[in-house]
């Protein structure tokens, strides 16, 4: 089993639509959540950082740790076609840094 | 622009050769991270250096070795290339010690071996 699981998609939504991302772990010792996006042939770009559970928003972007159920939820509110891409979660221990991502969901927006 | 610049952008090299890649970390961060990443994958950790030393490496073999210079830029160097090595290769760099995990990709180094 892998630690952290993302469903792959492919995820195909029309322009406008609010989209949920969403991964789960199993390593209970995880404090750090992130989201990056990836488009075609690029690095990851570092969209959302949450520190243990919560919510935060910034702009469009909502992150959702909930870790009692080890569970981690991105929302994209009034998609826009600019927002296709690879969404990739990670999270990493206290005091390490290393990162463990999950598979990515590859979203397309649909003008 | 994360300030993390890797080079070279694409390379093909084949079977049982040799690769060094390079990265130049953002002004101000004392750590930098290595990852592989295959087609359709997430990225895997390969190793972190911290103060020119290794400071923890993943799932990786011997045959994946860096370095760290005393500015902050890297090198990645795979010996004995082989085919399930073509992979995107990506340079993440951070600051060790501000508690959280702010850590900043470059664009990585494509790596098709044949």
């Amino acid at each position: 089993q892998k630690e952290v699981e993302q469903d792959p998609g492919p995820l195909s939504v029309p322009e406008g639509a609010i989209v949920s991302l969403n991964c789960t772990y199993s390593n209970s010792a995880f404090q750090y959540f992130m989201w990056y996006r990836q488009y075609s042939r690029k690095g990851p770009e570092l969209l959302m950082y949450t520190y243990s559970s919560g919510n935060k928003e910034d702009g469009r972007f909502t992150a959702q740790v909930d870790k009692s159920s080890k569970y981690i939820s991105l929302f994209i509110r009034d998609s826009q076609p600019s927002d296709s891409a690879t969404y990739l979660c990670a999270m990493s221990e206290q005091g390490a840094q290393k990162l463990v991502f999950g598979q990515g969901t590859r979203l397309t927006i649909n003008p | 622009e994360t300030g993390v610049t890797q080079s070279p952008t694409h390379l093909i090299k084949t079977r049982g050769q040799q690769v060094t890649l390079r990265c130049s970390s953002q002004s101000g961060h004392n750590t930098v991270s290595w990852y592989q990443q295959a087609l359709g994958q997430g990225p895997q950790f390969i190793f972190q250096y911290y103060r020119e030393e290794e400071n923890g490496r993943g799932n990786f073999p011997p045959r994946f070795s860096g370095l760290q210079f005393p500015n902050y830029s890297s090198e990645l160097n795979v010996n004995a290339l082989e085919l399930d090595d073509s992979a995107l290769y990506l340079c993440a760099s951070s600051f060790s010690g501000t508690g959280g995990n702010t850590i900043y990709f470059g664009e990585g180094s494509w790596l098709t071996v044949v």
